[in-house]
């Protein structure tokens, strides 16, 4: 069974543009769950979809988006990137909503965004 | 407020050595807590997930346990070997704010031949 994949895996963005990075659970997987890491803040919850429904949302502003497509497949979105936004970003997908650690997450390898 | 803190940073120890990593977190009304590790550059393997009414949970040479009234887990890893290098982090979240997921800062393990 395939893991979960992410594209690209490296990114190098200038301030002020947007980007948008892909996410691919394993599949029977409905729930995928988006992550930020840094060294400063750790690991951070950004977003849950699951049925192509956001559920639940951490504490990012407004320029942090993503979506779900009916095969499960997510996308992230970050506009008018910052010089803070470089980070590990991190999708994980589950069977069920992963909310509360409700159910075992497996990550894929994350996409690594440098914004200079 | 609702925080997760790991001690130690940094953990060097020799190879086949017993060693316990601790995660510790307020408000002990948590619903699940869970231990994963990362290796250098890449996503979270998940380890053990533990819910609220358990105690411990073992893995092979893993073996996670839950106190809850202390609001600590503690990792236990038996006859550590190189290929448990890595850093290791716990997530909790709790039953007011089943949403919430805290991820701790991690303990960086290395494990010397």
């Amino acid at each position: 069974k395939a893991g979960v994949t992410q594209t690209p895996r490296y990114l190098i963005k200038t301030r002020g543009q947007q980007v948008t990075l892909s996410c691919s659970p394993i599949s029977g997987h409905r729930s995928v769950s988006w992550y930020q890491q840094t060294p400063g803040q750790g690991l951070q919850f950004l977003f849950e979809y699951f049925s192509e429904t956001q559920r639940n949302k951490g504490n990012f502003p407004g320029r942090f988006s993503g979506r779900q497509f009916s095969n499960s497949r997510s996308e992230m979105n970050v506009s008018t990137l910052e010089l803070g936004d470089s980070a590990l970003y991190l999708c994980a997908s589950s069977l069920g909503l992963a909310g509360g650690l409700a159910y075992e997450q497996y990550f894929g390898p994350g996409t690594r965004l440098t914004v200079t | 407020k609702q925080e997760v803190t790991q001690i130690p940073a940094a953990l060097s120890v020799p190879e086949g050595e017993n060693l316990v990593l601790n995660c510790s977190f307020t408000d002990s009304a948590i619903y699940n807590l869970q231990w994963f590790r990362q290796d250098p550059g890449k996503g979270l393997t998940s380890l053990l997930l533990i819910q609220s009414s358990q105690r411990e949970q073992t893995s092979g040479r893993l073996n996670a346990s839950l106190d809850k009234s202390s609001g600590r887990s503690t990792l236990y890893i038996a006859a550590s070997q190189p290929g448990d290098s890595a850093t290791y982090l716990c997530a909790v979240s709790w039953q007011t704010s089943y949403d919430k997921v805290i991820f701790g800062p991690g303990t960086s393990l290395s494990v010397i031949p």
